[in-house]
């Protein structure tokens, strides 16, 4: 049974760094066409997808945010990582892990419970 | 970058009705196209992939059709537990980028 739960700070201050992590099971990130992404969404909005890392190590960012993200998965393949530098008040949503599709790597078939992340001074 | 126009934004529906959830793209997508439900409180779930691919577990009254920048979702004879917010979503080239969602609600 594949599962991912999402962690984080729950509420930060304007201008730090926001770090989730995403623990699964059920899978190994080492298997190959595995994806693991990164997905926010403020509350009543659509969602953004922020980042991936795929079985490979390879890193993938959305770019208009790029400069500010940084994806990283454990040695064991369990867990992702992702951090956001120079956090603010639009970055306050409900983030979530997701991992790709076992027969393509283009969609997203099982999603973490998200984690809402508050950015307020 | 590839952007995704969703439409309606909102939609209102009685039982038993056929409704169409329209999806286009900037750019030919090449039938990379998914479409998710989304309860409230709740994570997105997959409801069709590769534009017209049922994922798993999904009742056959919700399809998918489309191609190069036009895309749809149908859900035939709607039902009370379809009301949800329904995204679409490309992936092109590593990037992946959702629509701006339909709340679909019972008349």
């Amino acid at each position: 049974q594949v599962t991912l739960k999402e962690s984080g700070p729950g509420m930060l201050q304007p201008s730090k760094t926001l770090s989730l992590t995403c623990s699964f099971s059920g899978f190994s990130l080492s298997t190959s066409g595995m994806v693991v992404s990164w997905i926010r969404q403020p509350s009543g909005k659509s969602l953004e997808w922020l980042a991936a890392i795929d079985w490979d190590g390879d890193k993938y960012y959305n770019p208009s945010l790029k400069s500010r993200l940084t994806v990283s998965k454990d040695t064991s393949n369990t867990q992702v990582f992702l951090k956001i530098t120079s956090v603010d008040i639009a970055d306050t949503a409900t983030y979530y892990c997701a991992r790709s599709h076992s027969q393509t790597g283009s969609v997203f078939a099982y999603w973490g419970q998200g984690t809402l992340v508050t950015v307020s001074s | 970058d590839i952007q995704m126009t969703q439409s309606p934004a909102s939609l209102s529906a009685s039982l038993g009705e056929t409704v169409t959830i329209e999806c286009r793209g900037t750019e030919d997508i090449y039938s990379n196209l998914a479409w998710y439900q989304q309860k409230p409180g709740n994570s997105p779930q997959l409801l069709i992939y590769d534009a017209n691919s049922l994922a798993d577990g999904v009742p056959s009254r919700f399809s998918g059709s489309g191609s190069g920048t036009q895309y749809s979702l149908k859900i035939n004879s709607l039902q009370s537990e379809d009301v949800a917010s329904y995204f679409c979503q490309q992936y092109n080239n590593y990037l992946w980028t959702f629509g701006g969602g339909t709340k679909l609600e019972l008349k």
